[in-house]
């Protein structure tokens, strides 16, 4: 079992729609969590951090922190077809070890 | 606030030979995290410094080694280069590396590609 597992996609959804974006891990002390976004030939660049349970929101986006189940998931709100990219889950696990996710490949169709 | 710098952008090297990529963190920045990103294999965590220690490591081969100066920059070296290690190699900073906290969010340089031929 993967540290950090997301789907690899792609997901493809229609401009406007909620694009939704899970990652699970396995590391049951893990305490910090962040999403990034990688264009094609870029680097990863930060989206969101969540730390908590429940839902964090910044503007079009909501991160969801889930330790019970140990998931986090974020949702992108009236996708636009530049949010076209790769997203990576990162998770800060034990002695303080960041492991990413593959990540998840999202197209949004206009 | 300058963002993480990463030099050389891109480099050719020959099975055999050793490389060094250099990374200057974002100013007031203490922790330097290196990955190596292949298609493959995605993004691996290579090692992490902070206060010029190695608090982390990856599990990669002792080829791959690095170093952090008082200044926080941070150099990796990779010796006896194979051709598997053609890869992106991404430099991170962040304010710190414990607690749960904003401080842990790592910012990353633009990246070095390095292509063994």
């Amino acid at each position: 079992q993967k540290e950090v597992e997301q789907n690899s996609g792609p997901l493809s959804v229609p401009e406007g729609a909620i694009a939704s974006l899970n990652c699970t891990y396995s590391d049951r002390v893990s305490q910090s969590f962040f999403w990034y976004r990688q264009y094609s030939g870029k680097s990863p660049e930060l989206i969101m951090s969540i730390y908590s349970n429940g839902d964090k929101e910044d503007g079009r986006f909501t991160a969801q922190l889930n330790k019970a189940s140990q998931y986090v998931s974020l949702l992108i709100r009236d996708s636009q077809p530049s949010d076209s990219a790769t997203y990576l889950c990162a998770v800060i696990g034990g002695y303080q070890k960041v492991t990413f996710g593959t990540g998840t490949k999202l197209q949004v169709i206009p | 606030k300058a963002g993480v710098t990463q030099t050389p952008r891109y480099l050719i090297k020959t099975r055999g030979q050793q490389v060094t990529l250099s990374c200057s963190p974002i100013s007031g920045h203490r922790s330097v995290s290196w990955y190596q990103q292949t298609p493959g294999q995605g993004l691996q965590f290579l090692f992490e410094y902070f206060s010029e220690t190695q608090r982390n490591k990856g599990n990669f081969p002792g080829r791959f080694s690095g170093r952090q100066f008082s200044n926080s920059r941070s150099e990796m070296n990779v010796s006896t280069l194979e051709l598997g290690d053609s890869a992106l190699y991404l430099c991170a900073s962040s304010f710190t590396s414990g607690g749960v906290s904003s401080y842990n969010e790592q910012f990353f340089g633009p990246g070095t590609r390095l292509t063994v031929l």
